[in-house]
């Protein structure tokens, strides 16, 4: 199947702080991919869409200014938290959709990020 | 809005016992259904999925899932299962539309005890 592919896995930063999430298709373009948010024990929330050589389409609660989004090509998309608070802690996966133009397909996850904030 | 449901929170079974996980949906058109699983540790991984055709599909590790319109169900089944299925098992919607993202169910926590 396809590959998506999420960088970094983990990372810890210190409050107040930006940190960006990379989310690749390594063999695949993807005009489309979203952007989940996980908590421990919970369900995938999804936080935004993010639209190649467009802006985002955030859902209702998230913070775009906070939760920055950028889709510079078919293949990348990145997700920027800025000033980070430990209440951003939380696990943040992506997915893509290879022929995002095409109904019936299926989405493809990468592996996600730990996020940690002290 | 979409909402999918997932009655079992925790499900504790023995190996060799029957499995059935409950996922229903709240959406007036066509829609394209999924089962993902998450072990311990990993990212998410494609059980299942249902776009048309058999409402009864076939999926990986001994995995089926019946899709049952007019119930708005699609519930996960496994005959036998093994110490290895457990693992957090989520429901996914999506419309049945170019571009959509996945609505998940909060997810059910499997524990097969060897």
């Amino acid at each position: 199947g396809a590959v998506v592919s999420q960088h970094p896995s983990w990372v810890i930063c210190k409050s107040g702080t930006s940190v960006k999430i990379e989310c690749r298709s390594l063999d695949f373009q993807a005009t489309t991919m979203f952007w989940y948010r996980q908590f421990p024990k919970q369900s995938l929330m999804l936080m935004a869409t993010s639209n190649e050589g467009s802006k985002a389409t955030y859902e209702q609660g998230v913070e775009k200014d906070k939760f920055l989004i950028n889709h510079a090509s078919l293949t990348l998309s990145t997700l920027t938290v800025t000033s980070a608070h430990p209440e951003d802690s939380s696990f943040y996966i992506c997915s893509a959709t290879p022929r995002a133009g095409l109904m019936n397909t299926e989405a493809f996850f990468g592996q996600g990020t730990r996020l940690t904030v002290v | 809005a979409q909402s999918v449901s997932q009655h079992n929170h925790h499900v504790i079974l023995s190996e060799a016992a029957s499995l059935e996980l409950g996922c229903n949906y709240s959406y007036g058109g066509t829609v394209n259904l999924f089962w993902y699983v998450q072990y311990p540790g990993q990212h998410l991984q494609l059980l299942l999925k249902y776009f048309s055709g058999d409402p009864l599909v076939k999926g990986i590790k001994g995995f089926e899932a019946e899709f049952i319109k007019s119930k708005f169900s699609f519930n996960l089944r496994k005959p036998s299962v093994q110490w290895s299925d457990t693992a957090e098992y989520f429901c996914a919607v999506s419309p049945n539309q170019a571009g959509t993202a996945l609505i998940f169910g909060k997810g059910t926590t499997l524990s097969v005890s060897s």
